[in-house]
């Protein structure tokens, strides 16, 4: 199970962190971020690893990044956008079956 | 580029059958899974099954295992997704995304609506 906050706000130009939480047993498994925009598909941001490394998707601004901590996996979204409105979702493979989180809906005040 | 095409939105009644289709291309097709995701109307994302088209290796989400079927035709470079006999349950956005090495999704299709 992954496990998200429901809903995250910040001001046009400040800083959101999203977290999922991994209820897996296993700390290690890779985490991907995918963002849904208003009456849009979903879209790959990136793919976060326990180690640190991260891979990301085609055009995705350097305001997106990621971190780890532990069982925790954060998506950073720096210099917040209007654009940037929408849901995200985690999601992993590592128990063999992809899952996903329940999404965290991200508000631009 | 990496492309996946996904077929028309349709419209049935319960109990019919039907397919949808996701086409990929720019890649490799037989060396990465295809996904497909449901979506009903102000939910998440749920994951549905998983096919590999190089063998045709596939996994269920114990919630749909036996309620669709997944399928690729390899010389069209196209995955399947199938029911038999549809519920208005099954009223949905239907998503494939492309799977890469067993750990995550990086491209996703336009997604197909089916109204039953």
């Amino acid at each position: 199970v992954l496990t998200q906050s429901p809903s995250a706000s910040a001001s046009l130009g400040g800083s959101v962190k999203i977290t999922c939480t991994l209820n897996t047993g296993n700390n290690a498994y890779v985490v991907a971020w995918h963002q849904q925009r208003p009456d849009q598909g979903p879209r790959f941001l990136m793919r976060f690893g326990h180690d640190g490394r991260h891979v990301k998707g085609d055009g995705v601004p350097n305001r997106f990044s990621g971190s780890s901590s532990g069982a925790e996996r954060h998506l950073i979204i720096s210099g917040l956008q209007d654009e940037d409105e929408g849901y995200y979702y985690c999601q992993t493979w590592g128990t063999g079956v992809p899952l996903f989180g329940g999404g965290t809906r991200v508000t631009v005040l | 580029e990496v492309q996946l095409v996904q077929s028309g939105a349709e419209v049935k009644k319960p109990n019919e059958s039907l397919k949808i289709s996701c086409r990929g291309s720019g890649y490799t097709f037989t060396t990465h899974w295809i996904a497909w995701v449901r979506q009903t109307p102000g939910k998440a994302l749920e994951f549905m099954g998983v096919i590999y088209p190089g063998d045709s290796e596939t996994r269920y989400s114990p919630s749909f295992q036996g309620q669709v079927t997944l399928s690729v035709d390899n010389s069209v470079t196209t995955a399947y997704l199938q029911w038999n006999s549809l519920k208005a349950s099954d009223t949905a956005l239907y998503y494939c995304a492309r799977g890469v090495g067993a750990t995550h999704f990086d491209f996703w299709g336009q997604g197909t609506l089916v109204t039953v």
